[in-house]
């Protein structure tokens, strides 16, 4: 059974760091793509970043790129997202998804990242 | 970036009603278009890829169409379990974008 663990969030002021994480299991991680997608309170889905399943390549939207870092240790079968410079519209729940041909096939249970004095 | 919109907003609809969700790009996506469930504290869940293709579990009364730039998420007759939030996902260019969601309450 494909499980994903996230896990990492937390309050944390303006222009601080977070780091989170996804442990994965019941599939060959270092076999997919991963990603992380967003969802504010209330608000819609908002991808936020994908990364090759060799860790080769990653991607990343606009909102986040140059304050955030996707990366993956298929050793561990863990994957992270490194968040620096956090801002207020960074609040949300972030999920871990796996990917399938670039699809979200499975989700974790999402981790809640508020940003706030 | 292809944006996606979804109409309408919201459906209102009873238990055995047929759902017909829509989803129209930007610009074309070709098939490379995904349907998503969510219900109240849940993640999202996987139901169609490349616009008609059901995923792994997924009933027969939830069927998408449409290539190019227009798409239809359709379910048959609505069971209890399918009250939720409905998102549609390109993932022909990046950045990967999401519809705005509609409810089917």
């Amino acid at each position: 059974e494909v499980q994903l663990l996230d896990s990492g969030g937390d309050l944390v002021q303006p222009g601080g760091s977070l780091r989170l994480s996804c442990a994965a299991s019941g599939f060959t991680f270092s076999g997919y793509g991963m990603s992380w997608v967003r969802q504010a309170p209330g608000k819609g889905l908002e991808w936020v970043s994908s990364i090759t399943a060799s860790g080769s390549a990653t991607y990343y939207a606009d909102s986040v790129k140059g304050r955030f870092t996707i990366s993956r240790d298929n050793s561990k079968d863990m994957l992270f997202l490194q968040m620096d410079s956090l801002r207020a519209d960074d609040t949300a729940v972030y999920y871990c998804a796996k990917s399938r041909e670039w699809y979200f096939d499975y989700w974790g249970q999402g981790t809640l990242v508020t940003v706030s004095s | 970036e292809i944006v996606l919109t979804q109409s309408p907003a919201t459906l209102s609809l009873s238990p055995g009603e047929r759902a017909t969700l829509s989803c129209r790009a930007s610009q074309s996506v070709s098939s490379y278009l995904a349907w998503y469930q969510q219900k109240p504290g849940q993640a999202p869940r996987l139901l169609i890829y490349d616009a008609s293709k059901r995923a792994t579990g997924i009933p027969a009364r939830f069927s998408g169409s449409g290539s190019g730039t227009d798409f239809t998420l359709t379910i048959s007759s609505l069971e209890p379990e399918d009250f939720a939030v409905y998102f549609c996902h390109q993932r022909s260019n990046w950045p990967r974008t999401f519809g705005q969601g509609t409810k089917v309450e």
